[in-house]
């Protein structure tokens, strides 16, 4: 079965660039589209990159998504940190109709 | 733009049943494909059931399979998911959120959160 792993956590400083990896494992990542949630304490996911690297009405151009084959890994890239970006990020692709998520990665903004 | 407000969570006693609804509004409902995903407090996400966007495909996860029914109601615009047997391992918040399609991404609901303790 296909499956998705994150890091556990990063932390960047403000102002900085963090980039967030989720690695496939049985099968490509290219074969179906990846989207990345956000979601911070208390609150429900909302999608910030769907179908690789396409932002949703919203998202600021801080955020960017990519895949690279050769990794087999998607990659979510928040360029001028701020504190509000404090949150945890989720991958999210396909195994037939259903969904399959990375663990999660926790983003500390300090 | 979509809105999706789950309804039906609580506290229930191991074994017993809840019904859990979402309504939708504001985008198409009988063309998407529909999706629970639950989320144990302090961990991660997991996907739970899908259904087709006319009900007729239906899609779960091996742990719920034979306990856990997804259905929707297109003239309702309302997703369902009956939950029986339930088990302490059930509790969770639940989402329900709708798949991406066209040029519209993935939309989540609020949550409602289930407590399966006796």
């Amino acid at each position: 079965n296909f499956m998705l792993t994150q890091a556990h956590s990063v932390s960047e400083s403000p102002g900085k660039t963090v980039t967030i990896s989720c690695t496939g494992f049985s099968g490509s990542i290219a074969s179906h589209y990846v989207q990345w949630y956000q979601q911070r304490p208390g609150g429900a996911p909302t999608t910030v990159i769907y179908e690789h690297n396409r932002r949703p009405s919203g998202v600021p151009d801080r955020f960017s998504g990519s895949i690279d084959i050769s990794s087999n890994s998607a990659s979510l890239t928040i360029s001028g940190l701020k504190t509000d970006d404090e949150a945890d990020y989720y991958c999210q692709s396909y195994a037939g109709s259903s969904w399959v998520f990375g663990g999660g990665t926790k983003l500390t903004v300090l | 733009q979509a809105q999706l407000l789950e309804s039906g969570g609580g506290v229930v006693q191991p074994g017993r049943s809840l019904r859990l609804s979402c309504a939708a509004s504001g985008f198409t409902f009988s063309s998407y494909d529909m999706h629970w995903v639950r989320q144990t407090p302090g961990k991660g996400l997991e996907w739970v059931a899908a259904i087709s966007p006319d009900g007729s495909n239906k899609y779960y996860i091996d742990s719920v399979k034979g306990r856990f029914t997804i259905s929707r109601d297109n003239s309702r615009n309302t997703l369902y998911l009956q939950m029986n047997s339930l088990r302490a391992e059930d509790t969770a918040i639940y989402y329900c959120a709708k798949d991406l399609r066209g040029d519209y991404a993935p939309y989540w609901g609020q949550g409602t959160l289930v407590t399966v303790s006796s």
